[in-house]
C-alpha cells in the first residue's frame, strides 16, 4: 500500500538549517517526489521537485538516499515567513496515485 | 494575472443541497485536478483530468462529479450535500513531462454545510 509519511510539526528559530523528512517505502523506480508549501487560506505551492541524489533552487534542497525510500527537504537558514506546512507528495506511476504526506506544520521563531 | 482561479472562495449551505465549484486555469496546462483538504489539513485527490478526459478517479461518494466543459475549465458539483463534506477543496493544474508534473493550485474554496 502507498504510503507517504512525514512529521507533523517542528519548531525552529530564525536563521537556523531546518531538514524535513518524508518516508516513501513504496516508491518506484519512475516515481518522482514534490514538494509543496502552504500558508493558511492559500493554495499550496511547489517548492522543489527531485527523482534522485540531490536538486537544489533557489530556496531550497532536495536530498534523496540511493534507496529512495525517503526524501529530505532541507531549508537553509529560515526566517519568520517560512513558517507554514510543508507537504511531501509522491506521483506513484503505478497505479496513478498521487499521494500527499500529512503536512508538516514549521514554525520559526525569532 | 490569475493562473489557477476557484469561485465561490467561500459556500455556507444547508445539508441536502446541491452546489457547483468552478475553476478555471490560463496557464495552458493539459490537466486538471481537485483535491480535498479537510480539518486536520490533509490533502486528498479526488479527481483529475487530463484534455477533458478523467484519469484519476478517487473512491469519491458519487454525489461528487467532475465536469470539464473545455481544457481550461473543471468544475465540481456536488448533491446532496452532507456535514462530512465541510472542507476545503482545491483545483489544481499541471501540464504532463517527463516524470511527474509540478501543479499549480488554486486559492480554495471554504465549504460549510449546516
Amino acid at each position: 500500500l502507498a504510503k507517504t509519511t512525514q512529521p507533523i510539526s517542528m519548531d525552529s528559530y530564525e536563521g537556523q538549517e531546518v531538514n524535513i523528512t518524508c518516508s516513501h517505502n513504496n516508491i518506484a523506480t519512475n516515481d518522482y517526489i514534490t514538494w509543496y508549501q502552504q500558508f493558511p487560506s492559500q493554495g499550496p505551492r511547489f517548492i522543489i521537485q527531485g527523482y534522485k541524489t540531490k536538486v537544489t533552487n533557489e530556496v531550497a534542497s532536495l536530498f534523496i538516499p540511493a534507496d529512495r525510500k525517503s526524501s529530505t527537504l532541507s531549508l537553509p537558514r529560515v526566517s519568520l515567513s517560512d513558517t507554514a506546512v510543508y507537504y511531501c507528495l509522491v506521483a506513484y506511476n503505478q497505479g496513478g496515485k498521487l499521494i500527499f504526506g500529512q503536512g508538516t506544520e514549521l514554525s520559526v521563531k525569532p | 494575472d490569475t493562473a489557477v482561479s476557484q469561485t465561490p472562495k467561500y459556500l455556507v449551505t444547508q445539508m441536502g443541497n446541491d452546489k457547483s465549484i468552478k475553476c478555471e486555469q490560463n496557464l495552458g496546462h493539459d490537466t486538471m485536478y481537485w483535491y480535498k483538504q479537510d480539518s486536520k489539513k490533509f490533502l486528498k485527490i479526488m479527481f483529475s483530468y487530463n484534455n477533458k478526459e478523467l484519469i484519476i478517479n478517487e473512491t469519491v461518494p458519487n454525489r461528487f462529479s467532475p465536469k470539464s466543459p473545455d481544457k481550461a475549465h473543471l468544475n465540481l458539483h456536488i448533491n446532496s450535500l452532507e456535514l462530512g463534506d465541510s472542507a476545503v477543496y482545491f483545483c489544481a493544474s499541471s501540464q504532463p513531462g517527463q516524470g511527474t508534473d509540478t501543479q499549480y493550485f488554486g486559492p480554495g474554496t471554504r465549504l460549510t454545510v449546516l
